[in-house]
């Protein structure tokens, strides 16, 4: 039931472009994603719900494929800030409080 | 408006006893979760509680608790501790009125079991 992420780890420069992947094999009802710099709290980036559209703001951005019951992260022109581990959470229905996270994707962005 | 606020940020106990974490969520938030973060299991939903009673249950043991008061703030206790139980938990806070209900994290306890 937990979403596989892909990929586990990416290493990116200054101004490269990433995708991170969510997928579930259960029919899910919104993807919420998430950024955890180290030792610090997870930040909520979006949420995503089944029938909705893409979202984004700034430079980041993100898809919910509902036929392939997969979310992507869209990370554009990278800057150092973007480093991090980037997590997925998933509800099954609405209102569900306990999101079903994925094992995160580890964002390094070097200058 | 203030985030989530977790006490105390870090706790060394023992195996065998226990320990009791704090959460005070956003305010006008009703709803609170609990999750366990390791490096090996990732971020593991522990419970969640709303109008002071639990809604929802995570696969943890017994010795897991939780409660809610009046004021949302919410403290999850765990008895009889053990190596395994060294954790990040962190709460999480959330509306529960619209479909687009988001969850805010707080900084987390850092609890190590010696």
């Amino acid at each position: 039931q937990q979403p596989v992420q892909s990929p586990q780890a990416v290493i990116l420069r200054e101004g490269e472009d990433a995708v991170i992947n969510c997928s579930s094999s259960k029919a899910l009802y919104s993807v919420h994603w998430y950024r955890q710099k180290h030792g610090e709290a997870p930040v909520f980036l979006m949420i995503l719900l089944k029938g909705g559209e893409q979202k984004g703001h700034d430079k980041i951005s993100a898809s919910f494929n509902e036929k392939k019951q997969q979310s992507s992260l869209y990370l554009t022109a990278s800057q150092l800030s973007y480093s991090g581990t980037y997590f997925c959470g998933t509800a099954l229905e609405r209102s569900q409080g306990n999101l079903i996270f994925g094992k995160g994707t580890k964002l390094s962005v070097k200058p | 408006k203030a985030g989530v606020t977790q006490t105390p940020r870090y706790l060394i106990k023992t195996r065998g006893q226990q320990v009791t974490l704090s959460c005070s969520p956003i305010s006008g938030h009703r709803s609170v979760s609990w999750y366990q973060q390791t490096p090996g299991q990732g971020l593991q939903f522990l419970f969640e509680y709303f109008s002071e009673t639990q809604r929802n249950k995570g696969n943890f043991p017994g010795r897991f608790s939780g409660r809610q008061f009046s004021n949302s703030r919410s403290e999850m206790n765990v008895s009889t501790l053990e190596l395994g139980d060294s954790a990040l938990y962190l709460c999480a806070s959330r509306v529960l009125a619209v479909s687009t209900d988001t969850q805010y994290f707080g900084p987390g306890t850092r609890l190590t079991v010696l």
